[in-house]
């Protein structure tokens, strides 16, 4: 089984409407990322969260808000989706300070319409 | 500012030829890491390296090389005798260590594709 999973893996949707992008790890890591990725412009940062009581912004968290349910889960939400946050949305999660490798969800495809 | 360039947005070539995929980065940080990440066409992210800024040895995997010079601030990627399977976008990314987040900085990916 995958240790960084993202439901839907797939998601149209219509302008105006709320969207939940959900992400679960097995890792027992503490912290956890959402990015999008743009054609063209790689992956940037939407929020992280280094445990469940903290939450921060990342470089384009308008549009959007999270909830760390638990230390393994991790849930981005469009309050109302609008046609260029069409893009691919990726989980990540990482359990140290130094060497931070991030392990990364399979991804997570909206087309908001 | 923390910056992460990669000049090459798009590298055709022909199987068994080799490649290279450049990495330019920026950072005021002493202590920062570097990585490596491939996305096939089905888009999952795979990982496929870290290097620390003390550490300046070259590393090879395989087919898989990544030569680091701090003096040029690149952490350039080669593949040596390039399969059809290496089609992939590959992204380069800095995390600076002493950032309040581990978020990583990533260059925009240069694509790949390996033709038969």
């Amino acid at each position: 089984d995958a240790d960084v999973t993202q439901t839907p893996r797939n998601r149209i949707t219509k302008t105006g409407k709320r969207i939940m992008l959900e992400c679960s790890q097995t890792k027992g890591h503490d912290r956890m990322y959402w990015y999008r990725q743009d054609p063209g412009l790689g992956l940037r940062l939407i929020y992280y969260s280094f445990d469940v009581k903290d939450i921060n912004k990342g470089e384009i968290s308008d549009g959007y808000s999270v909830s760390r349910q638990a230390q393994a889960k991790f849930s981005l939400s469009l309050e109302s989706a609008i046609p260029n946050q069409t893009a691919l949305y990726f989980c990540a999660t990482s359990g140290a300070r130094i060497l931070n490798e991030q392990f990364f969800g399979p991804g997570t495809r909206l087309t908001v319409l | 500012a923390q910056k992460v360039t990669q000049a090459q947005t798009e590298i055709s070539v022909v199987e068994k030829e080799d490649v290279t995929l450049d990495c330019v980065y920026e950072t005021r940080d002493t202590t920062y890491y570097l990585f490596w990440y491939k996305q096939p066409p089905s888009g999952e992210l795979v990982f496929l390296i870290r290097r620390n800024s003390f550490d300046e040895q070259n590393e090879i995997s395989g087919r898989y090389s990544w030569n680091f010079q701090k003096s040029t601030s690149s952490f350039n990627f080669t593949i040596t005798a390039s399969q059809v399977v290496d089609s992939a976008v590959y992204f380069c990314a800095l995390s600076e260590a002493l950032s309040n987040t581990d978020k990583l900085i990533f260059g925009t990916g240069t694509r790949l594709q390996v033709f038969p």
